[in-house]
């Protein structure tokens, strides 16, 4: 069974569209994290939420929006989509509240988003 | 504010010999580390950790790291390399000063050849 899961693998699309990505774990964790991976393979987190709830708001552009209908949910909804927006998002999670410190996170296998 | 350095880009080594890939921290508070490795179009794997106790902390896959206090550094190691270890590695650190956020290292390519 697949621990952290996204949807869709590779997703590619037009200037100005507006895309949706999807984030399941089945691990019973209580916290969700949203990262963005650039070519050059930097990692930059996103956001974060602990039981539904945000708790990491990283300077990220408004037009992205996580939304968490449960904890064991995570998506990424991004309108206007521009050609900087193109990297791999990475969805992950991790037992307990981040503020625990020694909590591994656990990773989904990435959405490859290119925008044209 | 809390870094986490990873000093070489690159590191080559020949199958069957020793590897190390390097990481050096700054943070404020007592670290939590962390490794990770990225296969080829592949998400993160966690490889191991340190939060307290022995420095020498052992992993997955035959990996282990050495946490130095005073050097500031969690090198990671293995005594022999496997072509199959060839990959990106990522050192990160978490520690009160930052809310426990992870601090990303920008990663360390891997090559080993046969």
């Amino acid at each position: 069974d697949t621990a952290v899961s996204q949807t869709p693998k590779y997703l590619v699309t037009q200037m100005g569209n507006d895309k949706s990505i999807k984030c399941e774990q089945n691990l019973g964790h209580d916290t969700m994290y949203w990262y963005k991976q650039d070519s050059k393979k930097f990692l930059k987190i996103m956001f974060s939420y602990n039981n539904k709830e945000l708790i990491i708001n990283e300077t990220v552009p408004n037009r992205f929006s996580p939304k968490s209908p449960d904890k064991a949910h995570l998506n990424l909804h991004i309108n206007s989509l521009e050609l900087g927006d193109s990297a791999v998002y990475f969805c992950a999670s991790s037992q307990d509240s981040q503020w625990s410190g020694a909590d591994t996170q656990y990773f989904g296998p990435g959405t490859r988003l290119t925008v044209l | 504010a809390q870094s986490v350095a990873q000093p070489e880009d690159q590191v080559n080594v020949a199958e069957g010999n020793p590897l190390t890939v390097k990481c050096t921290y700054s943070v404020s508070g007592n670290p939590y580390l962390f490794w990770y490795v990225q296969y080829p179009n592949r998400g993160l794997q966690f490889l191991l950790k340190y939060i307290t106790g022995d420095n020498l902390v052992k992993g997955s896959y035959g990996f282990e790291a050495e946490f130095n206090k005073s050097q500031t550094s969690f090198h990671l190691k293995k005594p022999s390399a496997l072509v199959s270890d060839s990959a990106l590695y990522f050192c990160a650190v978490r520690d009160i000063s930052s809310n426990y956020q992870l601090i990303w290292g920008a990663g360390t390519k891997l090559i080993i050849k046969p």
